[in-house]
């Protein structure tokens, strides 16, 4: 069964940082993969999505990249924000499932003070 | 813009209640999903669906029942509430292609 890891589990930076979130999978046999971004009591936010045929998308300030042979993703968020505040969740779709089922990690916490 | 909406944002439901939780999409999508979301537990598949009238069970069906009669709508029912289901419920679809989950905004299920 795949399992995703996101490390850290929390992270508190001043505003202006770049910083680097990540993720790892067991089974590099995916898909595609997903980050996402979830306010508290909200629902999730599509934020990129990698086909396993791509090295990185780039969205704004946000730039994620895909490893499979490592089984690794990165989040990069450059010049952080306040509004940036929020849990971040990395999803895998794997190969062979027809019926889209994802796996999520467990997701980073990120503060961004002023 | 493309949405998923779920009906109820909060929810305040008593013990033995049958509970029905819907969720609508937009996007003629083939595929969708009832999560919940507890903390420390992360998001769990509850039911899922790939088609009209057709459903496959999740991690963690028990105590849950669903119906998709249309396309666009995914209905989650509670045939028995208990505190236990306590959650935020997260609904989402994708297409046949698997191309990107959109989810809704959730609800918020309290069972006293």
């Amino acid at each position: 069964k795949q399992e995703v890891t996101q490390i850290p589990a929390a992270l508190s930076v001043p505003e202006g940082e770049n910083l680097v979130l990540n993720c790892s999978f067991t089974d590099s046999a995916i898909y595609n993969l997903q980050w996402f971004r979830q306010d508290p009591g909200k629902g999730l936010t599509s934020l990129l999505l990698i086909q396993s045929s791509q090295r990185e998308q780039t969205s704004g300030r946000l730039n994620a990249s895909l490893d499979k042979s490592s089984g690794r993703s990165t989040l990069y968020i450059a010049a952080s924000q306040p509004g940036d505040s929020a849990t971040y969740l990395c999803a895998v779709l794997g190969r062979g499932s027809t019926l889209g089922r994802l796996y999520f990690g467990r997701g980073t916490q990120l503060t961004v003070w002023p | 813009d493309v949405k998923v909406t779920q009906s109820s944002r909060y929810l305040v439901k008593r013990t033995g209640e049958k509970v029905f939780l819907e969720c609508v999409q937009d996007m003629d999508h083939e595929n969708m999903f009832w999560y919940r979301q507890d903390p420390g537990l992360g998001l769990r598949l509850i039911y899922f669906s790939y088609d009209v009238k057709m459903k496959e069970k999740g991690d963690i069906p028990e105590g849950y029942s669903v119906s998709r009669e249309k396309k666009e709508r995914f209905s989650l029912i509670l045939e028995s509430a208990s505190t236990n289901q306590t959650s935020m419920y997260l609904c989402a679809s994708t297409d046949r292609f698997n191309y990107g989950y959109t989810f809704g905004s959730g609800t918020r299920l309290t069972v006293v």
